[in-house]
């Protein structure tokens, strides 16, 4: 059974259009994020949820939107796509906002813009 | 702003050897320091966490030292075996603050 899953594992598409990457986790946690690894190999917040609560937006433009139907799901979706977009995206998730205790990730979603 | 930082890019060890990882922050408000690990077309694997009333947490063949004074935390792998080799990253989190990674640190560990 995968903790916490996101599909699609890879996504080519042209820019401007729309897309769509779904996560949903499995392990009762209360909190859910995104992470944006960029070309850089950097590992940056973008959005955390918890209790269907946006706690957090990292200076990410307005064509990023995170949704949570409940708390064990946290789609991100993608207006007007640009090709600085192209990178890896990880959801994880963690009983609790920082602490000791570590994030479960997904095993990332390759987002490529053409 | 990269509040955590592995200045290391790559690291290559015997096998059998000692790794030592390094990991520098800025942010004296960290409350909690953890390593990650990851292969290839996968997610991060949390590996070990130190709290920062702490100075050494060990787990097995991980142990992580944490020198709050110099804001600099290493990652001890002994004796290092092919398997650990990987991406390792640094991260930081407070009490109630999302965490914050560093750039990794590729560790090649040969047979």
């Amino acid at each position: 059974d995968t903790a916490v899953s996101q599909t699609p594992k890879y996504l080519v598409t042209q820019m401007g259009n729309d897309k769509s990457i779904k996560c949903e986790q499995n392990l009762g946690h209360d909190t859910m994020y995104w992470y944006k690894q960029d070309s850089k190999k950097f590992l940056k917040i973008m959005f955390s949820y918890n209790n269907k609560e946006l706690i957090i937006n990292e200076t990410v433009p307005n064509r990023f939107s995170p949704k949570s139907p409940d708390k064990a799901h946290l789609n991100l979706h993608i207006n007007s796509l640009e090709l600085g977009d192209s990178a890896v995206y990880f959801c994880a998730s963690s009983q609790r906002r920082g602490g000791i205790y570590g994030y479960t990730f997904g095993s990332g979603t390759r987002l490529t813009v053409v | 702003d990269q509040q955590v930082k592995q200045n290391s890019p790559s690291l290559s060890v015997q096998e059998g050897r000692i790794s030592i990882l390094n990991c520098d922050y800025t942010n004296s408000m960290f409350d909690y320091f953890l390593w990650y690990k990851k292969y290839p077309a996968e997610g991060p694997t949390f590996l070990i966490s130190i709290s920062s009333i702490k100075d050494k947490n060990e787990d097995g063949r991980f142990t992580v030292f944490l020198n709050k004074s110099a804001k600099h935390l290493s990652l001890h792998i002994v004796p290092s075996q092919p398997g650990d080799s990987a991406v390792y990253f640094c991260a930081a989190s407070g009490t109630n603050n999302d965490m914050r990674f560093g750039a990794g640190t590729r560790l090649t560990v040969k047979p």
